[in-house]
């Protein structure tokens, strides 16, 4: 089984909808994060969480919420999708090491949910 | 905000041939990174990179984190058919803790 599991795996949904795209982990990180992918652009964080009770936005954080259930779920919503949030999102986690003072925890990705806006 | 440079964009090459791409950033990182993306998978590090001037191997695969702590790049070697997938630069600036992508080179590998 995947230590970072998302659900649903693939949604197609119409604009003024609301998503929810879950993520759970078996990994016991603390850290977790909210990626989206597009092509010719990479991954762009979108929000991020290092504990339960701490919720950061990332770069692209508009359009976009998160819920940090526990320590081993956090999902993404959409409030009202629209059509150019069509993307691969990818759910990640990271565990908090340092090695000489560099932070050495680095990320474990889900396999991602393609999410479809007509 | 930050960017990382990535090339190239793609590449179409042979098996058995080697293979270069490399990635730049207009700020210092203190962490360089290198992912893989297998078709339908999330990306999977490869190789991390901490300190200036280090070259790390795994299998045939090589980088190197530049001197100038504003460049990186990944060597592969006698590429193989499943060597295809899209490979992604990544790394954070000193004192930072989010990482950030390059936009990718998709690799292609004819058998």
């Amino acid at each position: 089984d995947a230590d970072v599991t998302q659900t649903p795996r693939n949604r197609i949904t119409k604009t003024g909808k609301r998503i929810m795209l879950e993520c759970s982990q078996t990994k016991g990180h603390d850290r977790m994060y909210w990626y989206r992918q597009d092509p010719g652009l990479g991954l762009r964080l979108i929000y991020y969480s290092f504990d339960v009770k701490d919720i950061n936005k990332g770069e692209i954080s508009d359009g976009y919420s998160v819920s940090r259930q526990a320590q081993a779920k956090f999902s993404l919503s959409l409030e009202s999708a629209i059509p150019n949030q069509t993307a691969l999102y990818f759910c990640a986690t990271s565990e908090i090491t340092w090695s000489g003072g560099i932070n050495t925890g680095e990320l474990f990705f889900g396999e991602g949910s393609r999410l479809t806006v007509l | 905000g930050q960017q990382l440079n990535q090339s190239p964009q793609s590449m179409f090459i042979q098996e058995g041939e080697d293979v270069s791409m490399n990635c730049t950033s207009s700020s210092i990182f203190n962490t360089w990174l290198w992912y893989k993306q297998d078709p339908g998978e999330g990306p999977v590090l490869l190789i991390a990179l901490y300190k200036a001037g280090e070259l790390t191997s795994n299998g045939r695969l090589t980088a190197q984190f530049g001197i100038t702590r504003k460049d990186s790049f990944l060597n592969i070697s006698a590429s193989i058919p499943s060597d295809v997938g899209i490979y992604f630069c990544a790394g954070r600036s000193t004192g930072g803790f989010k990482t950030i992508f390059g936009a990718g080179t998709r690799l292609f590998v004819k058998a």
